[in-house]
């Protein structure tokens, strides 16, 4: 267990409002990612995180924006959900000195309506 | 863009049977390569890693490199129905690189 939290675990909001996902880890790890799992795409980063203050765009950062002001904290947020944005949004962390080797938190579960 | 293709499947094996699952990958110079599994609603699991050419085994699990031909495999010895689940191949590419996944379904 990498001790990775994500809050809300499932949120339903209407299109045009500001969405905000946290993800919580309690290992002092310090990379962080944040994906997207759709159907048919499998999964496609979104943002990821290096540091505190440090992050770099991912395959699919159009639409959302990242801050990790803290080690333990990486919030996604969405500044106008669209319906596109439904999805299943995993964060992920990797064990200092082994950027490689990922592991995931249990997922959040947003529907834009 | 680096790839990482995969068939999704279904995959079908009988109970007790060796799933074969296998992954290709674009990027030659790719060094690391990791296979997560991925039960119906939730996360990535990691369940195997490799660096080399060759294989390695972890119990039932092998995993299998062959970097000249671009090709990690993971086979599953003596399936159970528990191991019905999506598998998804990961490359690593700044960072992952991930495949869409092999649903596999283990017959009783």
């Amino acid at each position: 267990d990498a001790g990775i939290t994500q809050s809300p675990r499932h949120k339903v909001t209407e299109t045009g409002t500001p969405v905000t996902l946290r993800c919580h880890q309690t290992e002092n790890h310090r990379y962080m990612y944040w994906y997207r799992q759709d159907p048919g795409h499998g999964l496609r980063l979104i943002h990821y995180s290096y540091g505190v203050k440090d992050t770099d765009k991912g395959e699919v950062s159009d639409g959302y924006s990242v801050s990790r002001s803290k080690t333990e904290d990486f919030l996604l947020t969405l500044e106008s959900a669209t319906s596109s944005q439904t999805s299943v949004y995993f964060c992920a962390i990797s064990e200092s000195g082994n950027t490689e080797t990922q592991y995931f938190g249990p997922g959040t579960r947003l529907l834009v309506l | 863009q680096k790839e990482v293709e995969q068939n999704s499947g279904p995959l079908s094996v009988p109970e007790g049977a060796i799933a074969s699952l296998n992954c290709t990958y674009s990027d030659r110079g790719s060094q690391s390569f990791f296979w997560y599994r991925q039960y119906s609603g939730k996360s990535p699991e990691l369940i195997m890693f490799i660096y080399s050419n060759g294989d390695k085994e972890d119990g039932r699990f092998t995993a299998q490199l062959n970097k000249a031909s671009q090709y990690v495999s993971l086979l599953i010895r003596d399936s159970q129905p528990s191991d019905s689940a999506t598998y998804l191949c990961a490359v690593y590419g700044t960072p992952l690189v991930f495949g869409k996944g092999t649903r596999l379904s283990v017959i009783a």
